[in-house]
């Protein structure tokens, strides 16, 4: 299987600061890379799909970059509600393998 | 609107199985499939599998092949996920999701899935 690895685990950040999250893949995937967005006793959200397509009604702020086995998230100006859980996921190949998530706090 | 609604939650003892009911509403079923992803406390997010919504076909993740099953129904709109032989690892959160982009032949996880069922706890007891 396709191991995804998560960095930073967790972080903490103010308003209007610009976050980055990495996911590394133990593979090359190309640019079959999602990147969903949770909140607490809610199902996923898609953000990005293929890696740096924003889903249709995700504010312009979420950007996604790379391709092969490094990947990044960026949250440009953070928002309060952008607070919650994200998770990258591999659709290369079966098993289509999820991060272990990288926890935001708003500061 | 489009949604996917869930069955209630289960509390199942250890080699017991479970059937997940997802009803879909708001779009024509059989233009789109159904994943199904799951939550625990220890593996985290898992993807487990979809199915069609055109003609049944299925893929599973190995890990769950031969346990589980997915099955739709297309006169009533509803996906079902049956999980066989429960263990307490099966404790989890399972989430069905909509899959906007299928064939006749694949549904493709490339472009993400667009809308999500609620999720239906699951509790295996020993």
């Amino acid at each position: 299987d396709i191991q995804m690895t998560q960095s930073p685990s967790s972080l903490s950040a103010s308003v209007r600061d610009t976050v980055t999250i990495t996911c590394r893949a133990s593979q090359n995937i190309g640019g079959y890379l999602n990147w969903y967005q949770q909140k607490p006793g809610k199902p996923p959200n898609l953000l990005i799909y293929a890696a740096s397509t924003l889903q249709t009604g995700v504010p312009a702020r979420f950007s996604g970059s790379g391709s092969g086995t490094d990947f990044t998230l960026t949250i440009s100006s953070l928002q309060p509600e952008d607070f919650g859980t994200y998770f990258c996921q591999q659709t290369d190949r079966n098993p289509y393998t999820f991060g272990r998530g990288t926890k935001v706090e708003i500061k | 609107q489009v949604q996917l609604v869930q069955s209630g939650a289960e509390v199942k003892k250890s080699g017991a199985s479970v059937i997940v009911s997802c009803e879909a509403s708001g779009y024509i079923f059989t233009n789109y499939g159904i994943t199904w992803v799951r939550q625990g406390p220890r593996q985290g997010l898992e993807w487990m599998g979809w199915i069609s919504g055109y003609n049944g076909k299925t893929e599973y993740a190995q890990k769950f092949q031969g346990r589980v099953t997915m099955t739709i129904d297309t006169s009533t709109n509803t996906a079902h996920l049956e999980v066989r032989s429960l263990k307490s690892d099966d404790t989890a959160v399972y989430y069905c999701a909509r899959v906007p982009h299928c064939s006749s032949t694949k549904c493709y996880m490339e472009n993400g899935v667009d809308v999500w069922g609620q999720g239906t706890t699951v509790t295996v007891s020993s």
